[in-house]
């Protein structure tokens, strides 16, 4: 089935440093891949997207490109702040199982100053 | 932008109630979705609604009922809480994904942390 794997953490980062968090992925079909962010207290929200191979998604600094031939999805940045101390979850969809997503388990990212 | 808003921050109910937990969303969206959100397991789709009066089960339904009448409003029922039903709910809308893929992209509210005594 549709799955996704994240890295588990939590991920303890000074400020500055460079993050990768690891997301991998099986599909049935052609999957969108995602990248959500919620902050404490709050709802997730959309960090990034890309919906084919080889597309590169961006915001906020944060990158991650699709890769089709390592089922990947890996989230970067390379200098990170203490507003970045949030939970971060890879997902997917497949369009044509009626716009139903797939998320990984999130991982806590907590950046001291 | 849209907005998703859930009808309480934090529930306290008691083993065997009745719980309702409403949704509302104000972008006439066609999907909503109801997901459990706990630690270490991350999100999991308990049902959703691809259309008014439509229902579809995900991947956690067991203890769980859905209502929605009127599109803007999604409601997740617990017939009789239980216990291992404490959890954070969370409630997501998104356009119809037929519309295209550029149109795919969940709106969260900002979830009901529900504990079950």
């Amino acid at each position: 089935g549709d799955s996704v794997t994240q890295m588990e953490g939590p991920v303890t980062l000074s400020e500055e440093a460079f993050l990768t968090i690891n997301c991998t992925y099986t599909a049935t079909g052609y999957p969108s891949l995602f990248w959500y962010v919620q902050y404490p207290g709050e709802g997730l929200q959309l960090l990034l997207k890309a919906t084919k191979a080889d597309d590169k998604g961006s915001n906020k600094g944060f990158e991650a490109t699709y890769r089709k031939e390592t089922t990947s999805f890996h989230l970067e940045k390379g200098s990170v702040q203490v507003s970045d101390s949030a939970v971060y979850f890879c997902a997917l969809t497949i369009g044509d199982t009626g716009n139903q997503f797939y998320f990984g388990t999130g991982t806590s990212l907590t950046v001291i100053p | 932008d849209v907005k998703v808003t859930q009808s309480s921050r934090y529930l306290v109910k008691r083993t065997g109630e009745k719980v309702f937990l409403e949704c509302v969303q104000d972008m006439d969206h066609e999907n909503m979705f109801w997901y459990r959100q706990d630690p270490g397991l991350g999100l999991r789709l308990i049902y959703f609604s691809y259309d008014v009066k439509m229902k579809e089960k995900g991947d956690i339904p067991e203890g769980y009922s859905v209502s929605r009448e009127k599109k803007e409003r999604f409601s997740l029922i617990l017939e009789s809480a239980s216990t291992n039903q404490t959890s954070m709910y969370l409630c997501a809308s998104s356009l119809f994904w037929g519309r295209g893929a550029l149109n795919e992209k969940l709106f969260f509210g900002s979830g009901t942390q529900l504990s079950v005594l």
